[in-house]
């Protein structure tokens, strides 16, 4: 059954430092996202991105998040600065179609210290 | 008002009882509904979609009332692999794509 990956499941990283999420979504998936949920606290969404660019964003993500979709299979969160309220469990998720069910990845484990 | 809303719980019930969870939402603009569920520490895991007719997938019932913008979802004869946390999840069309929200989450504990 196909499956959204993500790698790495956990990444501890120093205040400052950037960090890159990588995403592998369904293969034919045309919609992209990525969640986060820190220990605790709800799921929340941080962006969305269709036709190789970014369709909503939330106020979770400013300046020091972005996203790519370097070579049609992976798709990466890229954190510049990391903070430690950046701590969290990010989730990426895809699906088929605007109005179908999405898939989520296993998620990375982010520790920033 | 929240966009998703549901009561966080915890639900403690025994097995093979029934029980119901609401959600309400506040965009009337949402256009797909699901239900999730999240086990500790992992990834949501889609349970069911919600149709406005009502569906039912074996022990779980979902139900729609988009005039009261009103979710539930019913398990009956629960088991102890139930427990776990179930979301409530809209999908809403926005201007230039959609997303999908998320409640916070109903914790459902079932014990012997």
């Amino acid at each position: 059954e196909p499956e959204v990956t993500q790698t790495p499941s956990h990444q501890v990283t120093q205040m400052g430092q950037e960090v890159i999420l990588r995403c592998v979504p369904i293969s034919n998936h045309l919609y992209f996202y990525w969640y986060r949920q820190i220990l605790g606290q709800k799921v929340e969404f941080l962006v969305s991105f269709y036709n190789n660019e970014i369709s909503e964003k939330s106020e979770i993500f400013d300046d020091q998040f972005s996203v790519e979709r370097p070579d049609g299979s992976n798709f990466t969160l890229k954190i510049r600065s990391t903070k430690l309220e950046d701590s969290a469990m990010y989730f990426c998720a895809s699906k088929e179609g605007g109005d179908t069910e999405a898939f989520f990845g296993q998620g990375t484990r982010l520790t920033v210290v | 008002r929240k966009e998703v809303e549901q009561d966080p719980g915890p639900f403690n019930v025994p097995e093979g009882a029934t029980v119901a969870f609401n959600c309400t939402y506040s965009n009337s603009a949402s256009q797909s509904f699901f239900w999730y569920r999240q086990d500790c520490r992992k990834e949501p895991k889609l349970l069911m979609s919600v149709y406005s007719s009502g569906n039912e997938d074996g022990r779980f019932t979902a139900q729609l009332n988009r005039a009261s913008q009103y979710i539930s979802l019913l398990i009956r004869d629960s088991k102890l692999s139930d427990s776990a946390t179930y979301l409530c999840v809209v999908n809403v069309y926005t201007g230039g794509g959609n997303k999908l929200t998320f409640g916070t989450g109903t914790q459902l504990k079932v014990e012997l």
